[in-house]
């Protein structure tokens, strides 16, 4: 699986769109930006994931850019409840083989007053 | 998408005992996993564990230390042997959704004194 790249911190005030960037330069073409989120004392939590094109769902929209390299996960109106470390991996999907799930660091997101 | 259970969810050991961490899922699934995540730290795969086989170590970690059960394709156990203050941590267990990502337990927090 292709290493990722995220500041180790953002802010964003409540209400404000919070925008996530991953930088993920030697990612294959057969892999796949899938995000994360951990709150505090919990299990991961899936968020979103994209091949090539612009995704969005009901918690989250993931921009992609055109050569792949990197990407943005997009809060459009944070709350506080949005605080939490956001992970972004790149890999392969299920394919019903071995398909182990890797993390990095990750970015701590302090939504705020 | 598919509901572990995990427990307990929180423990307090001596240090030499063992501890034997379950999780069951909800629906028949191939394989599971099993992370560790260190205070302030990332989540580190342990291993994955297929019904009917050994389960598969990553490095640095090994059988003697974390035994892993499998007995059918919902249920799986840990078991953090001989431990230490360093195996205090956050135990979760996990599995792969395909396209619907990965879900995680709630964790197991475990503090060894």
């Amino acid at each position: 699986d292709a290493k990722t790249t995220q500041p180790p911190s953002m802010d964003c005030a409540e209400g404000r769109a919070a925008n996530l960037p991953c930088n993920h330069s030697t990612i294959s073409g057969n892999e796949y930006v899938y995000w994360y989120r951990q709150i505090h004392s919990q299990g991961p939590q899936y968020i979103i994931h994209g091949l090539k094109n612009n995704e969005t769902n009901e918690m989250a929209s993931l921009i992609i850019t055109e050569d792949r390299k990197s990407s943005t996960l997009i809060l459009p109106h944070a709350t506080l409840r949005d605080t939490a470390v956001y992970y972004c991996i790149v890999r392969v999907p299920f394919t019903g083989t071995a398909s182990k799930l890797t993390f990095g660091t990750g970015t701590r997101l302090q939504v705020t007053l | 998408s598919a509901v572990i259970s995990q427990k307990p969810s929180r423990d307090i050991c001596q240090r030499g005992t063992s501890l034997t961490i379950q999780c069951q899922v909800d629906s028949q699934v191939t394989m599971m996993f099993w992370y560790r995540q260190q205070p302030g730290q990332s989540l580190t795969l342990i291993a994955t564990a297929n019904q009917g086989s050994e389960a598969t170590y990553e490095s640095g970690f090994v059988i003697d230390k974390f035994p892993i059960s499998r007995p059918n394709l919902t249920f799986s156990t840990l078991t953090v042997s001989n431990m230490s203050p360093e195996d205090s941590s956050i135990y979760l267990c996990s599995v792969d959704q395909g396209w619907a990502g990965y879900t995680f337990g709630s964790g197991t927090r475990l503090t060894v004194v």
